[in-house]
């Protein structure tokens, strides 16, 4: 698989703001996607991150609130915007390996809304 | 109905002894099954892949998938402290994503 970094890897952010969080392959991938683990919860899938178009969100997420950029094969980006407390998760980055198939993922940024 | 479910836990096991943990999921086009483990704080580890019916095993795992029955299990031998953990339960959909389960919680008593 390849090394997935992600950055931050935590921080403490106002109600309001937006945060922006990378994520970095180092090598070209076909798939990425973007997860939120809440407080005690499983991983629940925000969106695909497409290269080159729109990513593909999930129920309940919208592009609003969770913009989404994938300008190549090795990077990608998700803004969590206008936070609110509820916000206050776990976010991971994910890459599909050589088969397209299972997921590995970044250490994650712990996202704290106050 | 959730696309993947788990049994609930937590599950406790002495050390030495075998844990078993169960999971189902809804979509029949599922090609792909998956076992993670993640440590408190840490993100998901992956342990085992599963893609054909019957058991494939690594180590001290065991993992089984029956796709008539949409049923995987991972049967952890030998139980240690260090596995104490929550396993979490993923499924590849027809649509090339990976759906997690809810997680099980397995405390390995020393």
């Amino acid at each position: 698989s390849a090394v997935i970094s992600q950055k931050p890897s935590r921080d403490i952010c106002q109600r309001g703001t937006s945060l922006t969080i990378q994520c970095q392959v180092d090598s070209q991938v076909t798939m990425m996607f973007w997860y939120r683990q809440q407080p005690g919860q499983s991983l629940t899938l925000i969106a695909t991150a497409n290269q080159g178009s729109e990513a593909t969100y999930e129920s309940g997420f919208v592009i609003d609130k969770f913009p989404i950029s994938r300008p190549n094969l090795t990077f990608s980006t998700l803004t969590v915007s206008n936070m609110s407390p509820e916000d206050s998760s776990i976010y991971l980055c994910s890459e599909t390996g050589v088969m397209n198939t299972e997921a590995f993922f970044g250490q994650g940024t712990r996202l704290t809304v106050v | 109905q959730k696309e993947v479910e788990q049994n609930s836990g937590p599950l406790s096991v002495p050390e030495g002894a075998i844990a078993s943990l169960n999971c189902t999921y809804s979509d029949r086009g599922s090609q792909s099954f998956f076992w993670y483990r993640q440590y408190s704080g840490k993100s998901p580890e992956l342990i085992m892949s599963i893609y054909s019916n019957g058991d494939k095993e690594d180590g001290r795992f065991t993992a089984q998938l029956n796709k008539a029955s949409q049923y995987v299990s991972l049967l952890i031998r030998d139980s240690q402290p260090s596995d104490s953990a929550t396993y979490l339960c993923a499924v590849t959909t027809s649509y090339d994503k990976v759906i997690f389960g809810p997680g099980t919680s397995l405390s390995v008593i020393p």
